[in-house]
């Protein structure tokens, strides 16, 4: 079964860090473009950032409100990514997303999701 | 706000047939594919439409999708109950901001 399941989440003080992580099954990861989205409570979507596979030379790419402050992270042997968030601000609290462009071009398969809450 | 525009809402009764735009520009819309993602509440989105008018296997045929220009439009015809759902837009972005942006989404309600 393809599948894609977050964890991680939870509550941190302003200013603190918190690691996500998506764990993959059901494809072959190495070869996915993996990607992060996140939803703020009654919010829509938005892009925090992507990492390419290593053949496309595993580059990261970040929305301009989280550039500098998180950064994306794999492991293919595991098949994992993670999203490290530092300087958390109130604005990031949303369910973050895992998810991947892997069998069509539009984003075709999702994870759960895991929330963070950002709150002193 | 979201780069990509989309009416906040839109509603119809069942049976009948429904339109949500999505309004962007060169760098995105115009120059890219279109995704539509359909979204219930507390659930992950669900890819509904890719390259601005195909459906993945499993998606019925009552959803379709176009684009023109800096503009995309998802249909959705027969509504019932169940298409009660939140709807984004998606597409790449040349803009230095984001590679990826969304629409605000849109409410359907099928009254």
């Amino acid at each position: 079964e393809v599948q894609l399941v977050e964890s991680g989440g939870g509550l941190v003080k302003p200013g603190g860090s918190l690691r996500l992580s998506c764990a993959a099954s059901g494809f072959i990861f190495s070869n996915a473009w993996m990607n992060w989205v996140r939803q703020a409570p009654g919010k829509g979507l938005e892009w925090v950032g992507r990492i390419k596979t290593k053949s496309d030379d595993g580059t990261t790419d970040y929305a301009a409100p989280v550039k500098g402050r998180f950064s994306i992270s794999r492991d293919d042997s595991k098949t994992t990514v993670d999203l490290q968030m530092n300087s958390l601000k109130t604005e990031d609290t949303a369910v973050y997303y895992c998810t991947t462009n892997y069998y069509l071009s539009g984003f075709d398969i999702w994870g759960q999701g895991t929330m963070v809450t950002v709150s002193s | 706000q979201s780069v990509l525009t989309q009416p906040p809402s839109v509603s119809a009764a069942p049976g009948q047939k429904v339109t949500i735009s999505c309004s962007g520009s060169s760098s995105n819309i115009g120059n890219n594919y279109v995704s539509w993602y359909q979204q219930f509440p507390g659930t992950a989105p669900k890819l509904l439409i890719y390259e601005n008018n195909k459906r993945p296997s499993g998606i019925p045929d009552r959803f379709s999708g176009s684009k023109s220009g800096t503009s995309a439009t998802l249909g959705i015809t027969g509504l019932q109950t169940g298409d009660e759902a939140d709807y984004y837009c998606g597409t790449r972005d040349s803009s230095l901001s984001a590679d990826v942006v969304f629409g605000g989404g849109t409410k359907l309600t099928v009254l």
